[in-house]
C-alpha cells in the first residue's frame, strides 16, 4: 500500500489565490521530505527539501516567498502555493525515505485559471 | 539536476513484446534506480542497481549496469498493456547530486499496444 499520500489530487484555482497542498508519511516517520515540480512530459524537478522543525531549503531558482512550505509534524509536510497564477500550473509530487529508496505521493494536478 | 540521459524518449511496442530502455550518466554512482511513472501519478520504486552489480532481475524486469560505460539498460519481458508508463532512471552520485540524493534523467515514454 501507499506509504506516502498527498492531496489533493487535482485542483483548479482562480490566479491570486494561494494553495495548499499535504504530504503525509501514512506509516513511518519522516524528519525530510522532498517537493518536485515536473512539467507535461519532463522529468521532475527538485524544489525544495522539508525539514521537520526547521526552515525548508529551497534549490536555487525557487522563490520561498511563492513556494511556503510547513514541516510542522514528522508524518506531515505542506507546500502552499502563494497568489498563483497560470505559469504556476503544473504538477507537483512529494516524497520521504524511509530505508531507501524514496517513496513518492501521487502528486497533485495543480491548473490556475 | 538531471544528469540522466534516457533512449529512446518514447517506444511503442505490441503487447508481449519486450521493451528495452536505455540510461547514461555522467558521474560516478552509488547505485542506479528505476523508476514507473503512470500518466498523472508519483513514481513508483521499480528496482535499485548497486555500483558493484551488474545485472539484477525482479518478475519481468531486468536491469544491467555497465559502469565503465557509465550506462544501465531496464529490459521488461513479455510486455503488458499496464506498462504503458514514463520510464526514469535516477542515480545516486558518490558526491554532488541533488538534495534528495537523486539525479533524475528524462525519462522514456513507453505505450503497449494491445
Amino acid at each position: 500500500g501507499a506509504v506516502v499520500s498527498q492531496h489533493p489530487s487535482w485542483v483548479i484555482c482562480k490566479s491570486g489565490t494561494s494553495v495548499k497542498i499535504e504530504c503525509r508519511s501514512l506509516d513511518f516517520q519522516a524528519t525530510t521530505m522532498f517537493w518536485y515540480r515536473q512539467f507535461p512530459k519532463q522529468s521532475l524537478m527538485l524544489m525544495a527539501t522539508s525539514n521537520e522543525g526547521s526552515k525548508a531549503t529551497y534549490e536555487q531558482g525557487v522563490e520561498k516567498d511563492k513556494f511556503l512550505i510547513n514541516h510542522a509534524s514528522l508524518t506531515l509536510s505542506t507546500l502552499t502555493v502563494t497568489s498563483a497564477h497560470p505559469e504556476d500550473s503544473s504538477f507537483y509530487i512529494c516524497s520521504a525515505s524511509r530505508n531507501s529508496p524514496l517513496h513518492f505521493g501521487n502528486g497533485t494536478r495543480l491548473t490556475v485559471t | 539536476s538531471q544528469q540522466g540521459e534516457e533512449d529512446p524518449q518514447a517506444l511503442s511496442i505490441q503487447e508481449g513484446e519486450n521493451a528495452t530502455m536505455n540510461c547514461s550518466y555522467k558521474t560516478s554512482i552509488n547505485n542506479l534506480q528505476w523508476y514507473r511513472q503512470n500518466s498523472g501519478r508519483g513514481l513508483v520504486h521499480l528496482i535499485l542497481i548497486r555500483s558493484n552489480e551488474r545485472e539484477k532481475h525482479s518478475g519481468r524486469l531486468r536491469v544491467t549496469l555497465d559502469t565503465s560505460k557509465k550506462s544501465s539498460s531496464l529490459l521488461i519481458t513479455a510486455s503488458r498493456a499496464a506498462d504503458t508508463a514514463s520510464y526514469f532512471c535516477a542515480t545516486v552520485e558518490i558526491s554532488g547530486g541533488g538534495a534528495d540524493g537523486l539525479t533524475f534523467g528524462k525519462g522514456t515514454h513507453l505505450i503497449i499496444q494491445p
